[in-house]
């Protein structure tokens, strides 16, 4: 079974802190995404990664930026956190074919105070 | 600019009866189509998808119709259980990259 973990359920920071996201996938896929999750507005894509130190821009990457060293990692850093940055974070993994499904962690509900 | 809508927020359906859940897209490149599930304090679930150039696919008590003139799908789910009640989420990618979600529809069974 695929096993996306993010590091964190819940967490609280404040205006201007940089914040780190991160993300593990046990399944050695080549594929990770990071979405935002706000009500009305369902998931919208931050970045996503297609292989080890590659990364493209989603829907909404202004504010945010990402790191994949690893291929199992892909980490989420909010540069410098404002309160409209406050969502539930979800990251999700994928095989590099056509028709395979994303699997998807728990998500991180980020407040920013 | 949503490229996958589902312009329902809420259906309501009591158990045993059909529930339709629909979607509808915009980019005419979107080749492969899924659904999500997803239960409150969870991550999002891959339910059942489809290509493109089928216009139905069925896996037990789900079944996803495709009318690509229309640009439109739809999940049936026959019958309805409470343990369906959830957030149903729509999403379209082309090859499986870059996939755009709507924004889902919360499903409620009742007894």
């Amino acid at each position: 079974d695929v096993k996306v973990t993010q590091s964190s359920r819940y967490l609280v920071k404040r205006t201007g802190e940089k914040v780190f996201l991160e993300c593990v996938q046990d399944m050695d896929h080549e594929n990770m995404f990071w979405y935002r999750q706000d009500p009305g507005l369902g998931l919208r894509l931050i970045y996503f990664s297609y292989d080890v130190k590659m990364k493209e821009k989603g829907d909404i990457p202004e504010g945010y930026s990402v790191s994949r060293e690893k291929k199992e990692r892909f980490s989420l850093i909010l540069e410098s956190a404002s309160t409209n940055q406050t969502s539930m974070y979800l990251c999700a993994s994928s095989r590099d074919r056509v028709g395979q499904p994303q699997h998807f962690g728990d998500g991180t509900r980020l407040s920013i105070l | 600019d949503q490229q996958v809508k589902q312009n329902s927020p809420s259906l309501s359906v009591q158990e045993g009866r059909i529930s339709i859940l629909n979607c509808d897209y915009t980019n005419s490149m979107f080749d492969y189509f899924l659904w999500y599930k997803k239960y409150p304090a969870e991550g999002p679930t891959f339910l059942i998808s489809i290509s493109s150039i089928k216009d139905k696919n069925e896996d037990g008590r789900f079944t996803v119709f495709l009318n690509k003139s229309a640009k439109h799908l739809s999940l049936h789910i026959v019958p309805s259980q409470p343990g369906d009640s959830a957030v149903y989420f729509c999403a379209a990618s082309v090859r499986n990259n870059d996939m755009r979600f709507g924004a889902g529809t919360r499903l409620t069974v009742k007894p």
